[in-house]
This record gives C-alpha cells, structure tokens and sequence, in this order.
C-alpha cells in the first residue's frame, strides 16, 4: 500500500517553456502533499506544502508564481514550473501523507531539465 | 543552517556485519524522526521511524536508537546484505512553530555492502 505516483520520471525542454508534474497518491488519499526539489549530492529540500482544496505554503525563498502548485483532489497535486531556465533544471519529487502522524510516502521522481 | 546532520557521506560494510548509520540534529522542536532509503532514479522509500517519547524502535533487521539528550539518532541494521546498498536518509518532523509537520532531510549516507 500507500504508492504514490509521479509523472513525468524525465523531461527535456527548452527555456521559456512551462513543465507541469502530476503526483497522484494510487491507494490511499493524502490530506496534504509536499513537494521537494533535490540538487546533485544535496538533501531534498521542501519547496511547499499543500492541503487539499486550499492554497499552498510555500517555504522561504521559493517563488509561488514561479512554481505553480495545485492540490485539486485528495488524490492529485501537480507543480507547474513557468517559464521554466536553465537554472531550474533538478530533481522534484512529491510526497503524500493521509495525517500528520504518518509517514510521508514518495513518489519516484522527476528529473527536470531545461536547455 | 543544516538542522538535520549526516556527517558521514559514505559507509562501506562487509555482508552479514552490522551496518550503523548516525544522524544529528540541532531544532529541539523535532519530536518524530524517519529514515528513508532511496535507490538510484527513485523516490525514498519509508523504512522505520521513532518518536521522541521512546528510545528504541525495531522492525526485524532494522533498529532506530534515539539519543534525546544528545539530539542523536542512529539506524543499525543486523545484518547487512548487498541489497542494502542504497543511500539512507535521516529526517525529523517538527512539533510546532514553522517546523510543524514538515520533513527535514539530512544529507544522505551512501551505504554500500560488500558480498
């Protein structure tokens, strides 16, 4: 149980483009999803929190305009990286939990690339 | 400012020996702590936790030691196969204040078993 699902595992695109990345929690609902952003050899940092149904917090140096986050259902959050550059270009993964006394169960991840 | 500590970028084991990953911490509003395992191009996958009201937690090969006093926790895992090689991840989650519920990951440890 608890799989959560990440989609896509790769992209490669050009700069200027805007990428969106879906996570799905398969068999179980997730209250509140997180989405971490991870740079080579470095720890997963959170970037923002989100709760079904209500805006995301987003955590101290990340731009909310320039990551678009989305928590429609209790099964489906997806980021939106606009416009995304070169800079931008590194590991994102979700997480979900159904509570906050749980563990939070990951998806496997998306390596972002920009041209 | 790295809250979550793991000071040891890489641990080299003999197969069937004991496996000792450490972890240290420096918020003292941390009151839950997890260790992940990732595989390369996956997400973490949840192994054990402990809360800080214990000292102690087992689940068969796996055991998490908590040391409150000394902000020290420490994955042991008895005895270590070449499957395990992986890198472990130390995370703590917050009782209150801005750390409320939030996954804070230490560096990583690439764990690698000898055959």
């Amino acid at each position: 149980g608890a799989v959560v699902s990440q989609h896509p595992s790769w992209v490669i695109c050009k700069s200027g483009t805007s990428v969106k990345i879906e996570c799905r929690s398969l068999d179980f609902q997730a209250t509140t999803m997180f989405w971490y952003r991870q740079f080579p050899k470095q720890s997963l940092m959170l970037m923002a929190t989100s709760n079904e149904g209500s805006k995301a917090t987003y955590e101290q140096g990340v731009e909310k305009d320039k990551f678009l986050i989305n928590h429609a259902s209790l099964t489906l959050s997806t980021l939106t990286v606009t416009s995304a550059h070169p800079e931008d270009s590194s590991f994102y993964i979700c997480s979900a939990r159904t509570g906050v006394d749980q563990p939070q169960h990951f998806g496997d991840g998306t390596r972002l690339s920009i041209l | 400012d790295q809250q979550v500590k793991q000071n040891s970028p890489s641990l080299s084991v003999q197969e069937g020996r004991i496996s000792i990953l450490n972890c240290d911490y420096t918020n003292s509003m941390f009151d839950y702590f997890l260790w992940y395992k990732k595989y390369p191009a996956e997400g973490p996958t949840f192994l054990i936790s402990i809360s800080s009201i214990k000292d102690k937690n087992e689940d068969g090969r796996f055991t998490v030691f908590l040391n409150k006093s000394a902000k020290h926790l420490s994955l042991h895992i008895v005895p270590s196969q070449p499957g395990d090689s992986a890198v472990y991840f130390c995370a703590a989650i917050g009782a209150g204040g801005t750390s409320y519920g939030k996954l804070t990951f230490g560096q990583g440890t690439i764990l690698t078993v000898h055959p």
